[in-house]
């Protein structure tokens, strides 16, 4: 069964304001990847983090994999529409891969 | 630009018929993943390969469901009786690893 606990299960903003969701595991993790879904469509990888500590940015986007390797975030500054979707981390762990449930983001314009 | 190929991208039938879906891995992936996506239940895996072998399918009920990969450009998810509680998304993912992958636009699937 699914591993990784990922908050909130939704989040509503207003255009312009930060979100940030979180992953965290139980374990220590090998790596941990996020995918962004949007509406009507399928995931799409965004980024795979793998050491400890790891801090990686693209764009708005900033990605952090926890010290003890059993959390990750990911934090999107001053959001803006396109931001919409959901936002979904991927651990892979004993020869396993788990899906967290999920970010739903919707942005206010 | 490549990418992976699923079909059909919509099917409805009636509860009891036999449903098959079809997937082309991106040439040169050598890992292929199905997934069940649900409101309720978020991304499911349901089968997992590596070098057309597989390594996990713990998620998928075996009593209905099968998967296969006969060669490495198709990969098969089978339900025989298909029933209303199948109705979902499934997405057919493959990559290099099984880190990256690379989703299919998914076949959405009702059964009434």
């Amino acid at each position: 069964g699914q591993q990784v606990m990922q908050i909130p299960q939704y989040q509503h903003v207003q255009e312009g304001e930060d979100f940030t969701t979180y992953c965290n595991s139980s374990t220590t993790l090998s790596n941990i990847q996020w995918y962004k879904q949007r509406p009507g469509g399928h995931p799409v990888f965004l980024i795979q983090l793998v050491k400890s500590g790891e801090v990686k940015k693209q764009k708005r986007l900033t990605f952090q994999f926890g010290e003890a390797k059993k959390n990750s975030s990911l934090h999107i500054t001053a959001t803006q529409t396109t931001d919409v979707g959901t936002y979904f981390c991927r651990e892979y762990n004993f020869n396993k891969f788990y899906f967290g449930s999920g970010t739903k983001l919707n942005v206010k314009p | 630009d490549a990418r992976v190929t699923q079909t059909p991208r919509h099917k409805v039938t009636e509860m009891g018929q036999e449903v098959t879906m079809r997937c082309q891995p991106i040439l040169g992936h050598n890992t292929v993943f199905w997934y069940r996506q649900t409101m309720m239940q978020g991304l499911e895996l349901l089968a997992y390969f590596r070098n057309r072998a597989p390594l996990d399918d713990s998620g998928m009920p075996k009593d209905r469901f099968s998967a296969e990969m006969p060669d490495a450009t198709l990969a098969t998810l089978k339900i025989q009786p298909s029933e209303p509680r199948d109705s979902a998304v499934y997405f057919c993912a493959s990559g290099p690893s099984g880190e990256k992958l690379f989703f299919g636009s998914g076949t959405q699937l009702s059964v009434l």
